[in-house]
């Protein structure tokens, strides 16, 4: 079965502070994908990244940037600089590598919810 | 290009009741999957349909039903609703079509389920 711990409940920073939310999955496939997504109060999940189990390259995306390490099963997510609107609640979330053309079932963390006040 | 709707956004049913959502998925997208969100259980997989197909379910209920129409749009039902129901019922999209890479999820705003 699959899998998905963050275990930090809820993180507060003052803006421009950096912040790192962790990730922590488990699964018994080889081939994999890893998401993070962000929830504001109006509640869409909204889409930050996808990264597959044989790519372990780092990505940066702005003030965004990913550390995955297969060898501790980690997909953490750093924001540089925080700034008032990354107030949200973060989801980490697993899924399996499906080759049959439709959306694989996604396994979600519990969510870290990042408040950043002036 | 136009996002992921669903339609209502807000509802309010009593017990007993039952209630349709409706979710239109991204233009060319063919795959739409539907997950309950509630404070208790977190987002949670209720089921994917693709092609007019389920092609994955969750574990919940026969109370929880879906369909996909041609035209990819989605709903899903609950019937004989019960207060454990109200949750906010997130839909995504995805491309579909073949590949390894064709799994990436799009979420609606969701619909907001209240049961007195």
């Amino acid at each position: 079965a699959q899998k998905v711990t963050q275990a930090q409940t809820e993180i507060s920073v003052v803006e421009k502070e950096d912040v790192t939310l962790d990730c922590v999955y488990e699964t018994r496939d080889t081939t994999y994908y890893l998401f993070w997504y962000k929830q504001p109060p109006s509640g869409e999940l909204v889409f930050l990244i996808r990264r597959n189990s044989f790519d372990e390259q780092n990505e940066i995306s702005g003030r965004y940037s990913w550390n995955f390490q297969k060898s501790t099963s980690s997909f953490n997510f750093t924001i540089t600089a925080s700034q008032v609107v990354d107030s949200a609640v973060y989801f980490c979330a697993l899924s399996e590598a499906r080759n049959t053309g439709t959306a694989s079932k996604l396994t979600f963390g519990t969510g870290t919810r990042l408040q950043v006040t002036l | 290009k136009a996002g992921v709707t669903q339609t209502p956004r807000y509802l309010i049913k009593t017990r007993g009741q039952q209630v349709t959502l409706s979710c239109s998925p991204i233009s060319g997208h063919r795959s739409v999957s539907w997950y309950q969100q509630t404070p208790g259980q977190g987002l949670q997989f209720l089921f994917e349909y693709f092609s007019e197909t389920q092609r994955n379910k969750g574990n919940f209920p026969g109370r929880f039903s879906g369909r996909q129409f041609s035209n990819s749009r989605s709903e899903m039902n609950v019937s004989t609703l019960e207060l454990g129901d109200s949750a906010l019922y997130l839909c995504a999209s995805s491309p579909g079509g073949g590949g390894l890479g064709n799994n990436e999820q799009f979420f609606g705003p969701g619909t907001r389920l209240t049961v007195l």
